[in-house]
């Protein structure tokens, strides 16, 4: 089985450009959580989609963060325009909807540069 | 005061020793209790969860303790390859929803 994948890997940009990262959960999990550790700081929870809905997007740190899931497959979170402060790791997880079977699988994260 | 507070670490430990990591959590309605490991520049993965009753997976045990809001990992006989980050992990809810990650507390076995 496939597991959660993230691109791109590593992305340098400017601050003020845009940057779209992908998560491509694993197949059948319907819970897609977004997250990301900026240095030094804990892992920190942005969003959890469950399918296309946002369930819960408690975590997004301001309006230049904006996380889609259209059709309830892959998501993207779109940072525009970017800061230096967003530095850090993204991470992806996805999950079953099922009560007995709810461990987050993890992707390997995109680690995001904002010179 | 953060919502889940570790071992600040790192511990550095020789093949073979016990060691034990402790993590307390801020929020009393919290529902789902979990060890993550995260090797160096990798995601952090599944170690297992932790439940009231306690429970083992070969050298490592877990034992949550709700009145005290208190969770622990210990692994014995160490080895190796247990060298790596260990997150404690905390869930609000029994289903989905979600984590909320200790800074993590960071092991270094020595041969």
């Amino acid at each position: 089985e496939a597991g959660v994948t993230q691109f791109p890997s590593h992305s340098v940009i400017e601050k003020g450009q845009t940057v779209t990262l992908r998560c491509d959960p694993i197949s059948g999990h319907d819970n897609l959580y977004w997250y990301r550790r900026v240095m030094g700081k804990e892992i920190k929870f942005l969003l959890h989609f469950v399918k296309e809905s946002k369930q819960d997007e408690s975590g997004m740190p301001n309006n230049r963060f904006l996380a889609e899931r259209t059709g309830g497959t892959y998501s993207t979170l779109k940072v525009q325009p970017a800061e230096l402060e967003d530095s850090g790791v993204y991470f992806c997880a996805s999950s079953h909807l099922n009560l007995l079977d709810n461990e987050q699988f993890f992707g390997p994260g995109t680690r995001l540069t904002v010179l | 005061r953060k919502e889940v507070e570790q071992d600040p670490g790192p511990f550095n430990v020789p093949e073979g020793a016990t060691v034990a990591f402790n993590c307390t959590y801020s929020n009393s309605a919290s529902q789902s209790f979990f060890w993550y490991r995260q090797d160096c520049r990798k995601e952090p993965k599944l170690l297992m969860s932790v439940y009231s009753s306690g429970n083992e997976d070969g050298r490592f045990t877990a034992q949550l303790n709700r009145a005290s809001q208190y969770i622990s990992l210990l692994i014995r006989d160490s080895k190796l390859s247990d060298s790596a980050t260990y997150l404690c992990v905390v869930n609000p809810n029994t289903n989905a929803g979600k984590s909320t990650f200790g800074d993590g507390t960071t092991l270094t076995v020595k041969p």
